[in-house]
């Protein structure tokens, strides 16, 4: 197990598309989380699971956005009617729960979305 | 949510030590302060976590003072492989929608 996988790295798409993105977390990881980062800006938080239930959702996780984590293992977001302003890295990671335990984040490599 | 607040850019040479302070004054009791790091089209790489004093790596240190109110990362001897942005987070790690970044310090080493 060498981290959290993403994939696409890449997705270009037509206004209007759906799109799918996967992420992979690290396997003793309960927790999984959504970032999405534009240009020169940190990223921001969208949502997050705990094993399978999604706990947090962002405000801006708008109802284009939906994400799922089926058996508590890897997670999917997708984004209906894709808009320019979806242009971003979407970052996946994954954690510990319990403090003590807690090393931070482990985030995969993103996927850039570019929307035309 | 604690606020933080970095310097937006800082400049440095190979083999220097590097210090970023990151201000927190309105940091919680049950908040740790943690850094990441990242590189242009990689996700943010977890560099240190602490809650006070002072804790170090085999990467950096993290200095507190008593009062929380602010930390320094403390990088020894950076190379040009150290130039990326470095984020400062203040939050409960029990609970994730208080891990907010900013938008970080972007350090670049000049050979």
């Amino acid at each position: 197990d060498t981290g959290v996988s993403q994939d696409p790295r890449h997705k270009i798409t037509k206004r209007g598309q759906n799109v799918t993105f996967r992420c992979d977390p690290i396997s003793e990881h309960n927790r999984l989380y959504w970032y999405r980062q534009t240009l020169g800006q940190g990223p921001e938080f969208l949502t997050y699971f705990q094993n399978e239930a999604q706990l947090e959702k962002s405000r801006l996780l708008s109802d284009r956005f939906s994400a799922e984590r089926p058996k508590g293992s890897f997670s999917t977001l997708e984004i209906q009617r894709t808009e320019q302003g979806d242009s971003a890295m979407y970052l996946c990671a994954s954690s510990f729960p319990d403090r003590a335990l807690n090393y931070g984040y482990t985030f995969g490599s993103g996927t850039r979305l570019t929307v035309v | 949510l604690a606020k933080t607040t970095q310097p937006i850019s800082m400049d440095s040479y190979e083999g220097q030590e590097v210090n970023i302070t990151c201000s927190h004054n309105n940091i919680a009791t049950n908040d740790y302060i943690t850094w990441y790091q990242q590189f242009p089209s990689q996700g943010p790489r977890f560099i240190i976590q602490g809650y006070k004093t002072k804790v170090t790596n085999e990467v950096a240190s993290l200095f507190i003072p008593a009062d929380r109110k602010s930390s320094t990362l403390s990088l020894p001897r950076v190379s040009l492989s150290d130039t990326a942005v470095y984020y400062c987070l203040v939050g409960d790690t029990g609970s994730a929608r208080q891990l907010t970044f900013g938008s970080g310090t972007q350090l670049t080493v000049l050979p």
